[in-house]
C-alpha cells in the first residue's frame, strides 16, 4: 500500500464549479502538506503549503488538513478552464528539508 | 525572477549510452533535490543536497546513477549505461534552509531511451 493515496480521476467539471481534491495518507509522522499543480510537460508548481492541521486560504484555493483522519483536501472555487491540469498532493515528515512523498495526482478538466 | 532551471529539456539516447542532466537552483537556495516522474505517477524522491553535501539517497538510485553538486550551486545527475526503464521525467527542486519554505521545481528533463 502506498504511503499517500490520491484518486487519479479524471475529474471533469463545468466552468464555475467548486472542485474538491483529496488525499489520504498512512504515515502519522507527516507534518508538512503541499499541493502542486502540473501542466502537461511542465514541472510541478506550488499552490499551497501548510503545516499540521487546519485550513489555509489563498484566493480561489483552500487547503484543509485533518491529521486525526490522515486526510487532506484542496478546494477550488469558481473553477476556470485554465485550472485544467494535474493536481499533486505532497507531504513530508520533516520540515521541507526532507524528501517529499507525492500522491499519484488527479487530472482535472474544467469545461467552458 | 529566475526559478529552477534544468537542461536539457529533452534528451533522446540509445540504450547503453551515458547521459548527464544539469540543474541550476534558485539562487541562495541551499537545498537541492532530484526526483523522477513516470507517466501517470507522482514524482519519486531520488536524492538531495545541503550545499555540496549529499545527505540522502533513495534505493531507486542504483549504482548507475550519480549526482554531484561540487560547489554548492548547480547540480548534475548522470546515468550510466542507460536502460529502457530509465525513461522518465527527471525533476530538480530547490528550497531555502532547513525551516524556511517549500520546494520549488524546474520543468524537468524528459529522457527517452530508444
Amino acid at each position: 500500500q502506498k504511503e499517500v493515496e490520491q484518486d487519479p480521476g479524471p475529474l471533469s467539471v463545468p466552468e464555475g464549479a467548486i472542485v474538491s481534491l483529496n488525499c489520504t495518507y498512512s504515515n502519522s509522522a507527516f507534518q508538512y502538506f503541499m499541493w502542486y499543480r502540473q501542466y502537461s510537460r511542465k514541472g510541478p508548481e506550488l499552490l499551497m503549503y501548510t503545516y499540521s492541521s487546519g485550513n489555509k486560504e489563498d484566493g480561489r484555493f483552500t487547503a484543509q488538513v485533518d491529521k486525526s483522519s490522515k486526510y487532506i483536501s484542496l478546494f477550488i472555487r469558481d473553477s476556470q478552464p485554465s485550472d485544467s491540469a494535474t493536481y499533486l498532493c505532497a507531504m513530508s515528515a520533516q520540515s521541507n528539508t526532507g524528501k517529499l512523498i507525492f500522491g499519484q495526482g488527479t487530472t482535472l478538466q474544467v469545461k467552458p | 525572477d529566475t526559478g529552477v532551471s534544468q537542461d536539457p529539456r529533452h534528451k533522446i539516447t540509445k540504450r547503453g549510452q551515458n547521459v548527464t542532466f544539469r540543474c541550476d537552483p534558485i539562487s541562495e537556495h541551499n537545498r537541492l533535490y532530484w526526483y523522477r516522474q513516470t507517466l501517470g505517477q507522482g514524482p519519486e524522491f531520488l536524492t538531495y543536497f545541503q550545499n555540496e553535501a549529499q545527505l540522502e539517497k533513495s534505493r531507486l538510485l542504483s549504482d548507475r546513477f550519480s549526482a554531484e553538486r561540487p560547489k554548492g550551486s548547480f547540480s548534475t545527475l548522470e546515468i550510466q549505461r542507460t536502460e529502457q526503464g530509465d525513461s522518465a521525467m527527471y525533476l530538480c527542486a530547490s528550497s531555502l534552509g532547513p525551516t524556511e519554505g517549500p520546494q520549488h521545481f524546474g520543468d524537468g528533463t524528459r529522457l527517452s531511451i530508444l
